[in-house]
């Protein structure tokens, strides 16, 4: 039974790019969160996907924006990075109906 | 914190001892959840209690959650080296999975 999966483990960005990170949720999933992580910090929630939408979203920016595909991947885009968009990005899979949620490896990103 | 503290911030043990993590939080929940994260990557669940229960037990977890004070507390009996992590409290409102996560315990075993 596969885990969730994210892709890549890392990145180094430059200022003002954009990035893309990929996640694939535990199999019988079909909702995933994303969080971000900084350095020392606990993880804040960023959007959760349901059904191909986004079903609640945190307090980011509109530069942060995802993704659902009928296969229950998900992608997290981040456009005109910032330095302090550097972090752990995490993902997590979930039922709708509750229960525990199963996290990804995450990525880390490193914006320069 | 959105959501609350935990307390201590970092806590260093001999193996064998075992360690006690408060957690606090703010609003109404449907469930709370504790967390390891092992140097920084991923979170593994350890245990989940829901808003009607007192006390659950996982192995050598033990978790217990008092809603009228808002507050549940994690204990690890006889830790172990492999026990050195950080730990984290979630709490989850039951409208959706959205997880609000304390500020975290480091947790240090020494052998």
């Amino acid at each position: 039974d596969a885990g969730v999966t994210q892709s890549p483990t890392h990145l180094i960005k430059t200022r003002g790019q954009q990035v893309t990170l990929r996640c694939s949720p535990k199999s019988g999933h079909d909702t995933v969160s994303w969080y971000q992580q900084a350095l020392g910090q606990e993880p804040q929630f960023i959007f959760q996907y349901y059904e191909e939408e986004e079903r609640q979203r945190g307090n980011f920016p509109d530069r942060f924006s995802g993704h659902q595909f009928p296969n229950y991947s998900s992608e997290l885009n981040v456009n005109a990075l910032l330095l302090g968009d550097s972090a752990l990005y995490l993902c997590a899979s979930s039922l709708p109906s509750g229960g525990p949620s199963y996290f990804g490896p995450g990525t880390r990103l490193l914006v320069l | 914190s959105q959501q609350g503290e935990e307390d201590p911030q970092a806590l260093s043990i001999q193996e064998g001892e075992n360690a006690t993590m408060n957690c606090s939080y703010k609003t109404s929940i449907n469930n709370l959840q504790w967390y390891r994260q092992n140097s920084g990557r991923g979170l593994v669940h350890l245990i989940l209690i829901r808003s009607n229960e007192r006390e659950k037990h996982s192995g050598r977890l033990r978790v217990t959650l008092d809603t009228s004070k808002k507050s549940s507390s994690l204990l690890i009996t006889a830790s172990r080296a492999a026990d050195t992590a950080s730990y984290f409290c979630a709490t989850a409102d039951g409208a959706t999975n959205k997880l609000i996560f304390g500020t975290g315990t480091l947790l240090a075993v020494q052998p």
